[in-house]
Formats: structure tokens, C-alpha cells, sequence
């Protein structure tokens, strides 16, 4: 079975600093693609980022990257330069071959606020 | 503009009254899917669709029923609604289910019911 573990529910950062969103994941599958989401207090869900499997480099997205340890099971999502506006829930998911990648299976999300 | 709508964005309804929540997207995606979201759960995938007339349950389906007529509507059915149905539902769609490919996620819709 599949599983997204995001063990911090809230983190603080000060405007200008970076900071560091963990997620863990569980699949015996060696074929997944990994995604993170952002959630603004308005409610929709933004696509931020996503990490393949096999991909060999991190990724990147302007100032997002994502850290991806395969042997770990982590794909933890790195914002630089936080600025007001990335306050939001963030949320990391998965999807794995075991399920013809018909499923995304989310975790319960990071709460993320940034102070001026 | 390329979107997934949903209608209502706000609705609340008493127990056991049928209610459908509808879904499309302009994009001509071929998957399709909804989502419920609850406080300290995450988003729990409901139902999803491959393609026109092939539908799937997710991890959470019971009290619900979905249809997929047309490549570009995807509506949530809930034949008799109740209290533990109260939630924010997401309907999303992708080109493909691959392995790569995003979910572009609708505004949501809050049901409550009472």
C-alpha cells in the first residue's frame, strides 16, 4: 500500500529565510512520481512541483526544489526566499505504478506560516 | 482559459435529500477524479475516471456515485447524504493517469450536511 507521511503539521519562517517541508513516502513499487500542492486560505490547490522516480536530478521550480533521497523514502520540498504570500497548507502526494497510477494518495499537509 | 469548475461552491443540505455536484474541464482530459478533504486526513481520493464510461472507486467511495457520459463532466452523485458526508470536495483532472502527470484541481466545493 501506498503512504505519504508529513510528520510537521505547522512550521514558522521568517520573510527572506528558507525553509524545509518534510515528507516521507512508503511503496514497494520502484516506479512513482511524487508531487507537492499548495493550498493558499482560499481554499484551491496550486501544482508546485513533482519528482519522477528515476529522475536522476532533484527538481527545481523557481524557488522551489525538492530534495529527493530515494534510499530514505524522502521527498521533502524546499522554499528559498519565503515571502508572505507562501503562508498556505502544503501538501505532498504520490503515485505509483502498483495502481496503474490511477491513485493519488496525499498526506495530511504542513501548515506553513511566514512572518514579516 | 483552461479550468475545472464546479458547482456549487457552497452548499448545505439536509440529511437524505440527493444531491449532485458537477465537475468539468476545458482541457480534453482523459482522467478525471474527486477528492474529499476533512481536517487532519489529507485528501482521500473518492472516485476517479480513466476515460468516458470507465469509472474506479478510490479509497474512500461508500455513499457515493459518479458518472462519466462525456469526456468532459464528471459528476458526484450522493444518492442519500449524511452527517459524516460534510466536507470539502475537490474534483481534478490530468491529461493521463501517468506517473507524471499533475492533477489540475477545481475550486472545491463545501457541502454541509445537517
Amino acid at each position: 500500500a501506498q503512504k505519504i507521511t508529513q510528520t510537521q503539521p505547522g512550521m514558522f519562517v521568517q520573510e527572506k529565510e528558507a525553509v524545509t517541508l518534510d515528507c516521507t513516502y512508503d511503496t514497494s513499487d520502484p516506479s512513482y512520481g511524487l508531487f507537492w500542492y499548495k493550498q493558499p486560505s482560499s481554499g484551491e490547490m496550486i501544482f508546485l512541483i513533482y519528482q519522477g522516480s528515476y529522475d536522476q536530478q532533484n527538481a527545481t521550480e523557481g524557488r522551489y526544489s525538492l530534495n529527493f533521497q530515494k534510499a530514505r523514502k524522502s521527498a521533502n520540498l524546499v522554499i528559498s526566499a519565503s515571502q508572505l504570500g507562501d503562508s498556505a497548507m502544503y501538501f505532498c502526494a504520490m503515485r505509483a505504478m502498483n495502481t496503474g497510477f490511477q491513485k493519488l494518495v496525499f498526506g495530511t499537509g504542513t501548515r506553513l506560516l511566514v512572518s514579516p | 482559459e483552461a479550468q475545472v469548475t464546479q458547482n456549487p461552491r457552497y452548499l448545505i443540505t439536509v440529511t437524505g435529500k440527493k444531491l449532485t455536484v458537477t465537475c468539468s474541464q476545458n482541457m480534453n482530459h482523459e482522467y478525471m477524479s474527486w477528492y474529499r478533504q476533512d481536517p487532519g486526513l489529507g485528501l482521500r481520493q473518492i472516485y476517479y475516471s480513466m476515460n468516458v464510461e470507465v469509472t474506479d472507486k478510490g479509497d474512500v467511495p461508500e455513499g457515493y456515485k459518479v458518472s462519466r457520459k462525456e469526456k468532459r463532466n464528471f459528476p458526484l452523485i450522493l444518492e442519500s447524504p449524511s452527517p459524516n458526508q460534510t466536507s470539502l470536495y475537490f474534483c481534478a483532472s490530468s491529461l493521463y493517469s501517468g506517473q507524471g502527470h499533475e492533477q489540475y484541481f477545481g475550486p472545491g466545493t463545501r457541502l454541509t450536511v445537517t
